[in-house]
């Protein structure tokens, strides 16, 4: 167990929906990172947040956005949802704000557009 | 566009053998090579991680070497056993500039008794 946790683990939407994945990092842990793994592009890194700021941002469509609040926990945000954007979701924390930090990986959010 | 190629795709090896991963990168301005494991319906972990600074680096039975002016480093699992069956992704990014940073397609590792 690595100490970070997503909700919801399954989601199921139809297209042209919008949904919201929830990360809590691991206690401690200022920076969260959001990852898309899929089996036609693999692991691609999204967007990462370092104590509420947005640090760096990756191949993120526009149709997703992301937040860290306050407490520190996280929200991505898909809209407009189409049937490519059926994949894993991963959430991972570190202690710090750059990228040799270890990160520790949540277990997925495993999101299903129909 | 840039990529981490990595190779083999697939790798079944004998327990008690050595299971070796090879990945190559473009950009020089890379300077942090990690790599994950994942077992299956779980996040991937880090593993190791290298910088381009040292040629080689040991932790237990897993092995990074790192050839800078290649552009290529590898994994190297000693001693190999069946709990290592999972897939390995390495990647690359700059400590700095983390947006860049770009994952390997992974290699899914059998290790048969």
């Amino acid at each position: 167990d690595s100490g970070v946790t997503q909700t919801p683990k399954h989601l199921i939407t139809a297209t042209g929906q919008r949904v919201t994945l929830r990360c809590s990092p691991r206690s401690g842990d200022l920076s969260v990172y959001w990852y898309q793994q899929s089996l036609d592009q693999g692991l691609q890194f999204l967007i990462q947040y370092y104590n509420g700021e947005e640090r760096a941002k990756g191949n993120i469509l526009e149709r997703f956005s992301a937040q860290q609040f306050p407490d520190l926990h996280s929200e991505l945000n898909l809209s407009s949802l189409e049937l490519g954007d059926s994949a894993l979701y991963f959430c991972a924390s570190s202690v710090g704000p750059s990228g040799d930090y270890e990160q520790y990986f949540g277990p997925g959010t495993r999101l299903t557009v129909t | 566009q840039q990529q981490v190629k990595q190779s083999p795709q697939s790798l079944i090896v004998q327990k008690g053998g050595i299971s070796i991963i090879n990945c190559a990168y473009e950009n020089t301005a890379f300077d942090y090579f990690p790599w994950y494991q994942q077992f299956p319906g779980k996040g991937p972990a880090l593993l190791i991680a290298i910088r381009p600074d040292v040629s080689e680096k040991k932790e237990g039975r897993f092995t990074i070497s790192f050839n800078k002016s290649a552009k290529q480093f590898s994994l190297h699992i000693m001693d190999s056993q069946p709990g290592d069956s999972a897939t390995y992704f390495c990647a690359a990014s700059m400590v700095t500039s983390y947006d860049k940073v770009i994952f390997g397609p992974g290699t899914s590792l059998s290790v048969i008794p």
